[in-house]
C-alpha cells in the first residue's frame, strides 16, 4: 500500500485565492483526519470523518474552512479565501483499528 | 486551551546518553497515551503508547512511563542515537475502545537532537 497519498506537497498563493487540499488514504481505513501543523499551536486536529461521514469539526478555524468526504477513497479541505494566518502544513491522517497512518503534508504559504 | 503539553520545544543530548522527553495533560478523561516520532518533510509516525491501566511500557531502546496521579508522561530512549533526532509529539485520546476509535490531542512537539 502507497500510504497515505496528499497533494499537492506545497502550495503558494495569494491572498484572497481558494485553495483546495486533497487526500486519499489508506484503502480500508474507516477514519479519516485533518490536522493542522504550525510552530504556535503544534497539531490541531480540523475535522475528523467515519465512514465518509463528518463526525466533528469543531476544530475548523472558520467558515472560510471546509471539508468533504465524498467516497472512501478521497477528501479535500478547501480554504476560500486564503489569508497568510492560513500557512502551515496540513497533515491528513486515516486509521483501522491499530492506528493512526498520516500522509507527507502539505505545506501551504499565504502571500 | 492547551491540554497537552510539551513544555521543552527543543532538546540536546549525546550519542549514547539516555533522552527524556516530557509531557504533561491537564484533561482528565484522557486514558490512552502516544508517542509520535516527526522528521522533516515527513508525516509523523506512531512510536509507542500506553494505557491508563499501566504505568510503563516498553519497547526496545524506547520506554514510555505514565504518572496518572500528576498527569504526567515521559519518553525515555536509551540510548540515544543519532538517527533519533526528530520532533517528538505527545498524544492523548479519551474513551479509548480501539485503533481507530479515536481523536488524538496532540501536544506542540519536542525537537530532540542527538549529537554524534
Amino acid at each position: 500500500d502507497a500510504g497515505v497519498i496528499q497533494s499537492p506537497r506545497h502550495e503558494v498563493t495569494e491572498m484572497g485565492q481558494e485553495v483546495t487540499l486533497r487526500c486519499k488514504p489508506i484503502s480500508g481505513h474507516d477514519y479519516l483526519f485533518w490536522y493542522r501543523q504550525t510552530m504556535m499551536r503544534g497539531l490541531e486536529l480540523l475535522i475528523y470523518f467515519n465512514n465518509n461521514v463528518p463526525i466533528d469539526d469543531s476544530g475548523m478555524p472558520e467558515d472560510r474552512f471546509s471539508a468533504k468526504m465524498p467516497n472512501a477513497s478521497f477528501s479535500t479541505l478547501k480554504i476560500q479565501p486564503s489569508e497568510p494566518r492560513d500557512s502551515a502544513v496540513y497533515f491528513c491522517a486515516s486509521s483501522d483499528f491499530y492506528g493512526y497512518t498520516f500522509g507527507s503534508g502539505t505545506r501551504l504559504t499565504v502571500v | 486551551d492547551q491540554q497537552v503539553k510539551q513544555n521543552s520545544p527543543s532538546l540536546s543530548v549525546q550519542e549514547g546518553r539516555i533522552s527524556i522527553l516530557n509531557c504533561d495533560y491537564t484533561n482528565s478523561m484522557f486514558d490512552y497515551f502516544l508517542w509520535y516520532k516527526k522528521y522533516p518533510a515527513e508525516g509523523p509516525t506512531f512510536l509507542i503508547s500506553i494505557s491508563s491501566i499501566k504505568d510503563k511500557n516498553e519497547d526496545g531502546r524506547f520506554t514510555v512511563f505514565l504518572n496518572k496521579s500528576a498527569k504526567h508522561l515521559s519518553l525515555h530512549i536509551v540510548p540515544s542515537q543519532p538517527g533519533d533526532s526528530a520532533v517528538y509529539f505527545c498524544a492523548a485520546s479519551e474513551g479509548f475502545s480501539g485503533g481507530s476509535n479515536y481523536k488524538l490531542t496532540f501536544g506542540k512537539g519536542t525537537l530532540l537532537t542527538v549529537n554524534p
